[in-house]
């Protein structure tokens, strides 16, 4: 089983400031895929094949990475992106899901 | 429009059998490359995937549930069916279904709105 770990866990940014989320992946995988989970809502695909936006999704986004390492980048942060993103590989199964960054707006 | 909701029993007793339900519209369980995984979220914690069944009803399953997952479809191709067997209080979840589109490195493209499910004696 593929192991993903996110970093941070949880961090806070204020409007304006550029933010780097990172999916660390135990194997190399081909594609990192990404979801914005708000509050008391379904995951939502954000970004897809390592940097593709999903439909809607601003392009402040961008995804980027290879092998083993993966990020997801907010150029400008806005209080609606406040959410838990997690990170997900598609390359083998199990499929597996990192546990997540909680990104707060200072 | 692609839609998915699940449906089931909300709380059940320890050593119970699960059943849910995925109802889906937008399109059809019978057309390449559909497939309807079964993910869940305890509150508080990250995504675990659990199963899918894909359009010509090949099975996957997490290994570390195998022993007590059966997915399954019905024969209309619009309801995916999910059932735990001897669930314990580590089940406790919300459980979602989301549509996958293959081929490629599958990733779910639309998601249900999520079941609570409590076991509790």
């Amino acid at each position: 089983e593929i192991v993903l770990t996110q970093s941070p866990t949880t961090m806070a940014a204020s409007p304006g400031e550029k933010v780097t989320l990172t999916c660390r992946a135990s194997s190399s995988v081909s594609y990192m895929h990404w979801y914005q989970q708000r509050s008391g809502t379904s995951p939502k695909l954000w970004i897809y094949e390592t940097s593709k936006l999903a439909s809607g999704v601003p392009n402040r986004f961008s995804g980027s990475g290879s092998g083993t390492s993966y990020s997801l980048t907010i150029n400008s942060m806005e209080t609606e992106d406040a959410a838990t993103y997690y990170c997900q590989q598609g390359s083998s199964y199990p499929l597996t899901f990192g546990s997540g960054t909680k990104l707060e707006i200072k | 429009q692609v839609t998915l909701k699940e449906s089931g029993p909300g709380m059940l007793q320890p050593s119970k059998t699960l059943s849910l339900t995925c109802s889906f519209s937008g399109f059809s369980l019978s057309t390449s490359g559909m497939v309807v995984s079964w993910i869940r979220q305890p509150s508080g914690k990250s995504l675990e995937w659990l199963a899918a069944i894909d359009w010509d009803g090949d099975k996957y399953y997490n290994p570390s549930l195998k022993s007590r997952l059966t997915v399954s479809k019905d024969t209309s191709n619009t309801q995916v069916f999910l059932k735990i067997t001897s669930v314990d209080t580590a089940d406790t979840a919300t459980y979602y279904c989301a549509r996958t589109l293959l081929p490629g490195y599958p990733f779910f493209d639309y998601w249900g709105q999520g079941v609570m499910v409590t076991v509790s004696s």
